[in-house]
Parts: structure tokens; sequence; C-alpha cells
């Protein structure tokens, strides 16, 4: 089972601006990283850390934190961006990873 | 640029093993923690194991006793068994690799996924 809650799906009008969020124990000792997957494809990390971007994530996805929640938020949403996302974070113990259970993003 | 490539079976009968590898290429090899992490059919994504170059291993307490891993830095590899399989084990299987920065890692590059099947 996981340990990390998601809203299983969200919609948001084109250009837009929508958060997801992520809730869960570990997240009070570990940054949480964000993953968009398309189908068919692998995940793709889109945040990691307090609020990083990998080199070619567009600069409408940020994230932020504070106590045992995580959030993603896309800001002008694209039809690019309709996907599940992911959130990931080391579990409390250290010792191993825990996902969260998943958000479908609908761009209307 | 950091690649990884994986295979494996991917059909197997109920009690058979499961086993994929993954080579990676660009990068380094050593100084990593190297995942498997799977999903399956219409599911979310489920965290199995880990290795570093070194050989120490983690485990999701859920798989860890059907769960071996192992490591060969001379080919840049790392492998994944799971015994004794069912049905509940079909799922689409990653290879990753974790990038740590302080005291939080991420999945940084990813395989390109196989899809293993168990059937009788």
């Amino acid at each position: 089972s996981s340990e990390l809650t998601q809203d299983p799906a969200v919609s948001v009008a084109l250009g837009q601006t929508v958060r997801i969020t992520c809730q869960g124990d570990s997240l009070r000792s570990y940054f949480a990283s964000w993953y968009q997957q398309k189908p068919g494809q692998a995940p793709l990390v889109v945040i990691y850390g307090k609020d990083n971007r990998p080199s070619g994530v567009p600069d409408r996805f940020s994230g932020s934190g504070s106590g045992d929640t995580a959030s993603l938020t896309i800001t002008g949403a694209q039809a690019e961006d309709e996907a599940d996302y992911y959130c990931n974070s080391r579990a409390s113990s250290g010792d191993r990873y825990v996902f969260g259970t998943g958000t479908k993003v609908t761009v209307l | 640029q950091v690649q990884l490539h994986q295979w494996g079976a991917g059909l197997l009968k109920p009690s058979e093993t499961l086993s994929l590898t993954c080579a990676v290429y660009g990068g380094s090899f050593s100084g990593y923690y190297w995942s498997w992490i799977r999903q399956s059919p219409g599911k979310g994504l489920e965290w199995i194991a880990e290795i570093s170059h070194s050989g120490s291993t983690n485990y999701n307490p859920s798989l860890k006793s059907r769960v071996t891993l192992s490591i060969d830095t001379s080919k840049n590899q790392f492998s994944l068994n799971l015994s004794s399989v069912t049905v509940a084990d079909t799922a689409v299987y990653y290879c990753a690799r974790e990038t740590w920065n302080g005291g939080y890692g991420w999945f940084e590059y990813w395989g390109q996924g196989t899809l293993v099947t168990v059937s009788s």
C-alpha cells in the first residue's frame, strides 16, 4: 500500500493553473520528487528537491512543500501536460522509497 | 548522456523466476544507487529495490523475500530476480538511476521498461 496519498484526478482549463498535492509522513523528513508519465512511456522527473527542474522541463512546473504535504503546480497548463503525475520520496525509515497513488491531469 | 537499456523474458508461468538486466551507457556507474520499479497494468508505480555500485541493497518489505539484486561493475549492469511469480507480478518493470543531493534522492534516468506477463 502507498504511504503517499494523491487525489486520483484533476482537470484544468488550457492556460490555467493546477496544483497537485501529495500527503504523507515521509514528507516531513524528505523532499518529494515528481514524475510525469504519458501513456506507454517511462516516467519523467519534472521536479526534485525543494523546487528544482531538470534541464528541458518547462518553467511552468514548480514544486513546494510544508509539513507532510508536497505540491506540484503547473502554471499555464498546456495540452501536452495531460498525463499521470506521481510523487515520490524516501520513506520515513530511510531505507526505501515510496510512490504516491498518482493523479491523472486532464487539460480541457 | 546516460542511457539505461533493459531486457529479460517477457512471458513467465506461475512459480517461475523473473530475471531482468539493465545496462548503463554513458556517465559514471560508480557512486550511484540503481533501482527497480514496476507498474501493474492500469496501476501506479511501485518501488521494488535498490543496489549500490558496491552491492549494498534495500528492498520493499512486501517483496523482500522474493527479490535478489546483483551488480556487475565490469559490465555496468545490474539485475533483478523475482522468484515464485504469480499473476499479481504482471507489470511493466523499469530500471532507474537514483541521483542524490544531500539528504534526498530522485530517479533521474529510466530504462525503457519491460512488460512481464505471468500466465499459465
